[in-house]
């Protein structure tokens, strides 16, 4: 059974342009959720995705959007890229809604210069 | 406020050198809590669901237990690929997950 996969795996930006980030879950999973990871702040949730709905957001900016299609695949959106947005963004997927087994993709690693 | 402390924030062992990892927390209405693993440059791996106290979880070199205020991660005999760092999170009554810092493990030969 494939895992969560993540695309691209590594990508450079610079200040004040978007990037999209995609991600697959596993076959059968309708719960995708995004993380962003840093070394100071450690795993923060972005949001939750459930049968294309946004389930539950987390406290980040306007900027970080998401959506789900109908095949349960998934796209973040970062747009007026910051510095600080420098990160690894990992994606998640489950089975159902508000699960905490978790089963990771191996991340997109966005460095913005 | 939910919170989860994960200590120490690294352990360095010998193997074979057996040891306990702590993820405290306080949380309102705990739903479950989880360990995960991660390796470098990697997503989280999902090790184990603990739902209640008293409960006890095994795989391999690993054995997790949980009370009301805390959860061990006891590592027994561990060898060098046992190193990473494990990450705790426990889930409250409005199903969110609220993570720990991370403890990072190393192993050395």
């Amino acid at each position: 059974k494939a895992g969560v996969t993540q695309t691209p795996r590594y990508l450079i930006k610079t200040r004040g342009q978007q990037v999209t980030l995609s991600c697959s879950p596993i076959s059968g999973h309708r719960s995708v959720s995004w993380y962003q990871q840093t070394p100071g702040q450690g795993l923060q949730f972005l949001f939750e995705y459930f049968s294309e709905t946004q389930r539950n957001k987390g406290n980040f900016p306007g900027r970080f959007s998401g959506r789900q299609f109908s095949n349960s695949r998934s796209e973040m959106n970062v747009s007026t890229l910051e510095l600080g947005d420098s990160a690894l963004y990992l994606c998640a997927s489950s089975l159902d809604s508000g699960s905490g087994e978790l089963f990771f993709g191996e991340g997109s690693r966005l460095t913005v210069l | 406020e939910d919170q989860v402390t994960q200590s120490p924030e690294a352990l360095r062992l010998q193997e074979g050198e057996s040891s306990s990892l702590n993820c405290s927390y306080t949380v309102s209405g705990l739903r479950g809590l989880f360990w995960y693993r991660q390796d470098p440059g990697k997503g989280p791996e999902f090790l184990f669901t603990l739902y209640s106290a008293g409960e006890e979880k095994e795989k391999e070199r690993l054995k997790a237990t949980l009370t009301k205020k805390e959860s061990f991660l006891h590592i027994t005999a561990p060898k060098p690929e046992d190193s990473a760092t494990y990450l705790c999170a426990v889930q409250d009554s409005n199903y969110q997950l609220i993570w720990g810092a991370g403890t990072k493990l190393i192993i050395k030969p």
